[in-house]
């Protein structure tokens, strides 16, 4: 079984700070990486994607892969209260499979 | 706009009763997906459909099933619901991009 782990939080970071959002892994042959985010009472939407090691940017968020330590993390900078929400970690092997989502981790970001 | 719509945001049923649950989705998305989401367990998948009347078990299938007839869209079916099935479903259709849902608003069914 594919297991995806995350803190389920609450993580609770001061406005302005970065947020560091933690996911492991559990299956080697895991290809693709996604960050998702659910606002209470919504539905989740994609906000991040990553496939190969290292750092990519996209505005305030940053995804992080390291495939040899089977771990991914999304930093929020400059945090906002608008941020607070669960966010999903999601992960991908190669063909037409479906995500393994892990938990989320509820993130709150105090004004 | 992706646009995955479900058919009930709130629905109350009875023990025993058959539910069905319908998505729709206007961007001709070959692969759905219908998971339920629950405090403390996050997102499992019940089931999923790469095509027309192909269905896949997903993690949960049991008390469940599924219909897929037309390519936009896929219904949830529980044939006698229990209460252990209260809970939020929610429809997803996948787009060009490798990992890309768009979800649908989601279903609250409540099991008496």
């Amino acid at each position: 079984q594919k297991e995806v782990e995350q803190n389920s939080g609450p993580l609770s970071v001061p406005e302005g700070a970065i947020a560091s959002l933690n996911c492991t892994y559990s299956d080697r042959v895991s290809q693709s990486f996604f960050w998702y985010r659910q606002y209470s009472g919504k539905s989740p939407e994609l906000i991040m994607s990553i496939y190969s090691n290292g750092d990519k940017e996209d505005g305030r968020f940053t995804a992080q892969l390291n495939k040899a330590s089977q771990y991914v993390s999304l930093l929020i900078r400059d945090s906002q209260p608008s941020d607070s929400a669960t966010y999903l970690c999601a992960v991908k092997d190669s063909g037409n499979t479906p995500l393994v989502f892990g938990k989320g981790t509820r993130l709150s970001v105090i004004a | 706009d992706v646009k995955v719509t479900q058919s009930s945001r709130y629905l109350v049923k009875r023990t025993g009763e058959k539910v069905f649950l319908e998505c729709v989705q206007d961007m001709d998305h070959e692969n759905m997906f219908w998971y339920r989401q629950d405090p403390g367990l996050g997102l499992r998948l019940i089931y999923f459909s790469y095509d027309v009347k192909m269905k896949e078990k997903g993690d949960i299938p049991e008390g469940y099933s599924v219909s897929r007839e037309k390519k936009e869209r896929f219904s949830l079916i529980l044939e006698s619901a229990s209460t252990n099935q209260t809970s939020m479903y929610l429809c997803a259709s996948k787009g060009p991009l490798s990992g890309e849902l768009f979800f649908g608003e989601g279903s609250r069914l409540t099991v008496l």
